[in-house]
């Protein structure tokens, strides 16, 4: 079976400030992905990233980046310098041998003028 | 292009009547999802497309549940004699393929389905 845990259940920072989002999945699958989506106020889920289990190589693309460390089965999200329009509930998502998605529970970001 | 779309965005029903909850893919996306995002519950799993056929329903949570896709393209999920631990929104989600591993997924606005 599939699980994946985010532990933060809210986070509230201030504008300008970085933050991270913890993730930690578990998987008996050898081959697999793993996601970060969005999902703003307006309530539809918009992918971010996308990162499978052969690819350790961390990524930077403007503000945010992700950290994934299969030796501790984690895979985070980091968004810098944060703005007002990052608040939104972010989920973490892994994908395998079953077709489908599991999510996480979620971590609801406000960030604070 | 166009992404994913829902209809209706909002549906409000009485226990007991049944509902049909409609998907349109991204055009020329072989591959379509269901889930349910409520409060309790978190985002779940419904059912899966490839092309017409539906290799998994394990998510589907009762027999009044029940999801069809016609021409590889439009999807329709019914819920027959709704309950009100039925209420949610419904996601709906679109891949090129269904290949292994997942394929990233698009999702739709959803359907806000409150039953009272």
């Amino acid at each position: 079976a599939q699980k994946v845990t985010q532990a933060q259940t809210e986070i509230s920072v201030v504008e300008k400030e970085d933050v991270t989002l913890d993730c930690v999945y578990e998987t008996r699958d050898t081959t697999y992905y793993l996601f970060w989506y969005k999902q703003p106020p307006s309530g539809e889920l918009v992918f971010l990233i996308r990162r499978n289990s052969f690819d350790e190589q961390n990524e930077i693309s403007g503000r945010y980046s992700w950290n994934f460390q299969k030796s501790t089965s984690s895979f985070n999200f980091t968004i810098t310098a944060s703005q007002v329009v990052d608040s939104a509930v972010y989920f973490c998502a892994l994908g395998g041998s079953a077709r489908q998605l599991t999510f996480g529970s979620g971590t609801q970001l406000t960030v604070l003028p | 292009g166009a992404g994913v779309s829902q209809s209706p965005s909002n549906k409000v029903t009485e226990k007991g009547k049944d509902v049909e909850l409609r998907c349109d893919p991204i055009s020329g996306h072989t591959a379509l999802y269901w889930y349910r995002q409520s409060l309790g519950q978190g985002l779940e799993f419904l059912i899966y497309f490839q092309g017409n056929s539906a290799p998994d329903k394990s998510g589907l949570p009762s027999d009044r549940f029940s999801a069809e896709r016609t021409g590889g393209s439009v999807s329709t999920l019914t819920i027959q004699r709704t309950q009100q631990e039925d209420s949610a929104v419904y996601l709906c989600a679109s891949s090129l393929t269904e290949g292994f591993p997942t394929d990233t997924q698009y999702f739709g606005p959803g359907t806000r389905l409150t039953v009272l």
